[in-house]
């Protein structure tokens, strides 16, 4: 079965560190991009970050320069590293991409919450 | 960034109903287009790629148009089971950014 599953959220203070995981099974996550895309309580969907098949990483402004995307190959997991977390961080956070060419999301995450918060 | 937006935020239609949701590009993106529709608490679900390609296992009363700078999503008889947000994506660059949404509710 194609899924992903993330993990690693939950309740950080302002100015604190989180790790996301994204383990895939039935595909690879190196073979095309993937992506995280967060959803605030109440709100519409943002992109947050892409890292493509070749390496190369993108992110959205509001976290760029905090924010790193990677991947582990040999574990087929992908990453998100959250340093500085602030208050309008707190969001689902969900791990997608394309499983064929079409180039969209064809497959999501569960996602996970990331609250922050004194 | 390429900005998306879309239109009408908020849709109140009944069972039946012909639904139409535009999304306007700020700069052209080819036919690099996606919509996804969301229920509350659930992950978005991929409906159409490429504009207009249909998603494996999504009911044909779904349909995409569009090329350049504006698209469209059409439900052709909307039923109970449609009524969710949807949102369209650009993934013409490597800021796939979303629309903000539309919400079809019950009329």
């Amino acid at each position: 079965e194609v899924q992903l599953v993330e993990s690693g959220g939950g309740l950080i203070q302002p100015g604190g560190s989180l790790r996301l995981s994204c383990a895939a099974s039935g595909f690879t996550v190196s073979s095309n991009y993937m992506s995280w895309v967060r959803q605030a309580p109440g709100k519409g969907l943002e992109w947050v970050s892409v890292i493509y098949s070749g390496g190369s990483t993108y992110y959205a402004d509001s976290v760029k320069g905090r924010f790193t995307i990677s991947r582990d190959n040999s574990k087929n997991t992908l990453y998100l590293q959250m340093n500085s977390l602030r208050a309008e961080d707190t969001a689902v956070y969900y791990c997608a991409g394309p499983t064929n060419q079409g180039g969209a999301f064809d497959i999501w995450g569960q996602g996970t919450m990331v609250t922050v918060s004194s | 960034d390429i900005q998306m937006t879309q239109s009408p935020s908020t849709l109140s239609a009944s069972v039946g109903d012909r639904v139409t949701i535009t999304c306007r590009a700020s700069q052209s993106i080819s036919s690099w287009l996606a919509w996804y529709q969301q229920k509350p608490g659930k992950a978005p679900k991929l409906l159409i790629y490429k504009a207009s390609s249909l998603e494996s296992g999504v009911p044909s009363r779904f349909s995409g148009s569009g090329s350049g700078t504006e698209f469209t999503l059409t439900i052709s008889s909307l039923q109970p089971d449609d009524f969710a947000t949807y949102y369209c994506q650009q993934y013409n660059t490597y800021s796939q950014t979303f629309g903000q949404g539309t919400k079809v509710e019950i009329k």
